[in-house]
């Protein structure tokens, strides 16, 4: 079974420029999360999507956001890029939510200029 | 502010040692999950506990949730440099998974 699939694996960006991150989740899962990983605070959660609705989001601007389409795809963006937006940003798919096993991607590591 | 805080933070030793890991949160948790990471990878699932005062072993690692499911520990016997790597704990609560900031361990051969 494939994996956790992320597009693109490395950008770069400068500030005020805007930026779309891609996931693919394992083939039946229906739950997608989104989560910021930086060295000083971890992995943060951004949102999380269950057929196509986002069912719950964390403490980030309005700035972020995602969507999720009839195949369990989703994408995260990201407008008006500043430099504390450089992180690693990791999508997680699961059956059900995240009180499930979550299956991660390798991640998006994102360099804002 | 996290809402799991893990020990310590960075952890050196020598093969063979033994190693424990804590993480703490003064919030009670549906479950909690132990991820590890890898370089250039993202975290993967070690285990879940679900019951307070649950411990479940696999292979030389032990994890216990605490009575009250606030917190929880990870345990490594005769560590290899194999369990090089970064260990997160995840704390359901809320429909959400709350991701304590790591534990960096590395096993010198």
């Amino acid at each position: 079974k494939a994996g956790v699939t992320q597009t693109p694996r490395y950008l770069i960006k400068t500030r005020g420029q805007q930026v779309t991150l891609s996931c693919s989740p394992i083939s039946g899962h229906r739950s997608v999360s989104w989560y910021q990983q930086t060295p000083g605070q971890g992995l943060q959660f951004l949102f999380e999507y269950f057929s196509e609705t986002q069912r719950n989001k964390g403490n980030f601007p309005g700035r972020f956001s995602g969507r999720q389409f009839s195949n369990s795809r989703s994408e995260m963006n990201v407008s008006t890029l500043e430099l504390g937006d450089s992180a690693l940003y990791l999508c997680a798919s699961s059956l059900a939510g995240p009180y499930n096993e979550q299956f991660f991607g390798p991640g998006t590591r994102l360099t804002v200029l | 502010t996290q809402l799991l805080e893990q020990s310590p933070q960075f952890l050196s030793i020598q093969e063979g040692e033994n190693l424990t890991v804590y993480c703490n949160s003064s919030s009670v948790f549906s479950s909690l999950q132990w991820y590890r990471q890898e370089p250039g990878e993202g975290p993967v699932l070690l285990v879940t506990v679900v019951t307070g005062g649950e411990v479940k072993k696999l292979k030389r690692l032990t994890f216990q949730f605490g009575d009250a499911r606030k917190d929880s520990s990870l345990h490594i016997t005769a560590a290899q440099p194999g369990d090089t790597g970064l260990y997160l704990c995840a704390g359901a609560r809320d429909y959400k998974l709350s991701f304590g900031a790591g534990t960096t361990v590395t096993v010198r051969a």
